[in-house]
């Protein structure tokens, strides 16, 4: 089946830097790459939506400042999270969509900790 | 506004016994219903998917779900379960008027721990 690599699987970073996280499709052209947060014991949330070669769109209270996601080609997203602060820790984890259906393929996740 | 409860945030249970976890959701329009897995470090798999037609859904791995449309309800069940099946489990509903079934809104998650 298809598969979405994500990395890092874990960062740990101090506070005020910027963290890059990688999610590629391996096997297949992504049109859509969707970005979700999940704190402790809350819900996966979506974050963002991403298509190829244009902007992200974000959701409510989300900040397009902080995180900026690129999709520069059909097979990368990333999502930068800029100036690092505590309150950003959290689980991050991406999805591709494929085709006109948009089966969703997830990545395994990245566990951010911000000191 | 779309919301997804998963009554139980663990479940345990015994291998070759029969489980049941249970999903709820309260939309106001017609929504797609999901649950996924997640295996230990690893991503979320789509265990099965409810769009339209039979309220009976069958999954991967011998589960299946039943969508019940007045009781906004979405359970999700394996008549006997298997160690490898220790995981943790998502429903999740796609808002249809939002277009792209990525558009997830998911529970909190249950963890199904099976025990020998």
């Amino acid at each position: 089946g298809a598969v979405v690599s994500q990395h890092p699987s874990r960062v740990i970073c101090k506070s005020g830097t910027s963290v890059k996280i990688e999610c590629r499709s391996l096997d297949f052209q992504a049109t859509t790459m969707f970005w979700y947060r999940q704190f402790p014991k809350q819900s996966l949330m979506l974050m963002a939506t991403s298509n190829e070669g244009s902007k992200a769109t974000y959701e409510q209270g989300v900040e397009k400042d902080k995180f900026l996601i690129n999709h520069a080609s059909l097979t990368l997203s990333t999502l930068t999270v800029t100036s690092a602060h505590p309150e950003d820790s959290s689980f991050y984890i991406c999805s591709a969509g494929q085709g006109a259906g948009e089966k969703l393929f997830f990545g395994s996740g990245t566990q951010l900790s911000v000191l | 506004a779309q919301s997804v409860t998963q009554l139980d945030s663990q479940v345990p249970v015994f291998e070759e016994a029969p489980v049941e976890l249970r999903c709820n959701y309260s939309s106001s329009v017609s929504v797609y219903l999901f649950w996924y897995v997640q295996y230990p470090n690893q991503g979320l798999q789509l265990l099965l998917k409810y769009l339209s037609g039979s309220t009976l859904v069958k999954g991967i791995n011998g589960f299946e779900a039943e969508f019940n449309k007045s009781q906004t309800s979405f359970h999700l069940r394996k008549p006997s379960v298997h160690i490898s099946d220790t995981a943790e489990y998502f429903c999740a509903v796609s808002d249809l008027t939002r277009g792209s079934q990525g558009n997830l809104i998911f529970g909190k998650g249950t963890k199904l721990s099976v025990k020998p």
